[in-house]
């Protein structure tokens, strides 16, 4: 499967400041996800997005579906210690098919 | 919301042994199930797409000989690796897939299970 392209790598942020991270793929997907993973375990979904320019919010995080349909970014306001972990992207050609993931996002947030 | 469990968890084995890891769908039916795999800092990377009843297929550059996928119900997808080396120590994880037939468009593969993670020494 293809590989997307996540950036940045990583982020090192205080707590109360964004974050925003984004994906981009060469091919176009139906579904764009977002997940994060903790240490030893396994992702877990945090937004879907199915329709190219949706825009859907979960708290404090926004995810938009970028209206190519080969991209998308993610939004966290106002970060917390609990922030921490490691952000995926994935992107999903139809319902179905496996998940193309991105390389991760490792945000850390300090106190 | 559904569930997918793993076990175990850990497994820790000798060179050249075979090593069984389970994935089960508690609370739907997954005709479906996707392999992964995730090595330190690194993402996941599928392995091969597990279909009830019939033979998986594996991603280009997976051995399917060496990983032996049986997927004979529709709660349960299994991954053999089968004579273990150190080089496949890594991070197993799967997901499983609702009914395609009744999951809304779009949302298939929402459901990952806690991994497994494999030391071969």
């Amino acid at each position: 499967g293809q590989q997307l392209n996540q950036s940045p790598q990583s982020m090192f942020i205080q707590e109360g400041e964004d974050v925003s991270m984004n994906c981009t793929s060469s091919s176009i997907f139906n579904t764009w996800l977002w997940y994060k993973q903790d240490p030893g375990e396994g992702p877990v979904l945090l937004i879907a997005l199915y329709k190219a320019g949706e825009l859907t919010s979960n708290g404090r995080l926004t995810a938009q579906f970028g209206i190519t349909r080969k991209d998308s970014f993610l939004n966290i306001s106002a970060s917390i210690p609990s922030d921490v972990g490691i952000y995926f992207c994935a992107g999903q050609l139809d319902s179905g098919y496996a998940l193309n993931f991105g390389k991760g996002t490792s945000l850390l947030v300090t106190p | 919301g559904a569930v997918v469990s793993q076990h175990p968890s850990w497994v820790i084995c000798k060179s050249g042994t075979s090593v069984k890891i389970e994935c089960r769908s508690l609370d739907f039916q997954a005709t479906t199930m996707f392999w992964y795999r995730q090595f330190p800092k690194q993402s996941l990377m599928l392995m091969a797409t597990s279909n009830e009843g019939s033979k998986a297929t594996y991603e280009q550059g997976v051995e399917k000989d060496k990983f032996l996928i049986n997927h004979a119900s529709l709660t349960l997808s299994t991954l053999t690796v089968t004579s273990a080396h150190p080089e496949d120590s890594s991070f197993y994880i799967c997901s499983a897939i609702l009914n395609p037939g009744l999951a809304p468009a779009g949302t298939g593969e929402l459901f990952f299970g806690e991994g497994s993670r494999l030391t071969v020494l």
